[in-house]
């Protein structure tokens, strides 16, 4: 039969502005926080983490907030670039009772597409 | 230093096969990661190897199972394939676990038929 794919969320910027992509996650007991970047054709590249005992976290570009009240994670993107175009996940590490280990968790992704 | 390699990057399998994916981390990395990415569900992670033993597993069948060598090198197979098995298998390698930077191979597409 035919395979339903993930309907991903759509950000489209201008080249020059600043992104924002969000992601919830649902264990509050996450300790670890990732962004990465999938190219396509390409696995997913590692762009910038936060850990439990932190709310921001900058690195080149790159800005990452967690709110764990809500359990939201953002990255922020200033000055994006075509080379910026991609898929974003989000994950989270953390302890599943279901599996009885620590796994990480991936959201379903966002696709940036940058307008030149 | 050289990235993560996966071997092979395409294979075709029958259905009620097994296979085997390899993955090869960077050099000095003792944790190594299996994940299956498909557009239905996305990315999940299937399990982490560390020096020899599975120490963390995800929501899988007992079908896929893994390995990890004294080199650090690991292999996935999967046997009894099902149709729903076609994947992208990425396998992502790290110094010292899932709580750290992984860095990830091009993957395995895998196609049942």
């Amino acid at each position: 039969g035919e395979s339903v794919g993930l309907h991903l969320p759509t950000l489209s910027v201008q080249e020059g502005d600043n992104s924002i992509i969000n992601c919830a996650y649902s264990n509050s007991a996450s300790d670890y926080f990732i962004w990465y970047k999938q190219e396509s054709g390409k696995g997913p590249q590692f762009i910038i983490d936060i850990r439990s005992n932190m709310d921001k976290r900058q690195g080149q570009r790159v800005t990452v907030l967690l709110n764990k009240t809500v359990k939201h994670l953002s990255l922020q993107i200033a000055a994006t670039q075509p080379g910026d175009s991609a898929v974003y996940f989000c994950a989270d590490h953390g302890l599943y009772s279901g599996a009885g280990s620590y796994q990480l968790t991936f959201g379903k992704g966002t696709k940036l597409s940058v307008i030149p | 230093k050289a990235g993560v390699t996966q071997t092979p990057r395409y294979l075709i399998k029958t259905r009620g096969q097994q296979v085997t994916l390899s993955c090869s981390p960077i050099s000095g990395h003792r944790s190594v990661s299996w994940y299956q990415q498909t557009p239905g569900q996305g990315l999940q992670f299937l399990f982490e190897y560390f020096s020899e033993t599975q120490r963390n597993k995800g929501n899988f069948p007992g079908r896929f199972s893994g390995r990890q060598f004294s080199n650090s090198r690991s292999e996935m197979n999967v046997s009894t394939l099902e149709l729903g098995d076609s994947a992208l298998y990425l396998c992502a390698s790290s110094s010292h676990g899932l709580s750290y930077e992984q860095y990830f191979g091009p993957g395995t597409r895998l196609t049942v038929t």
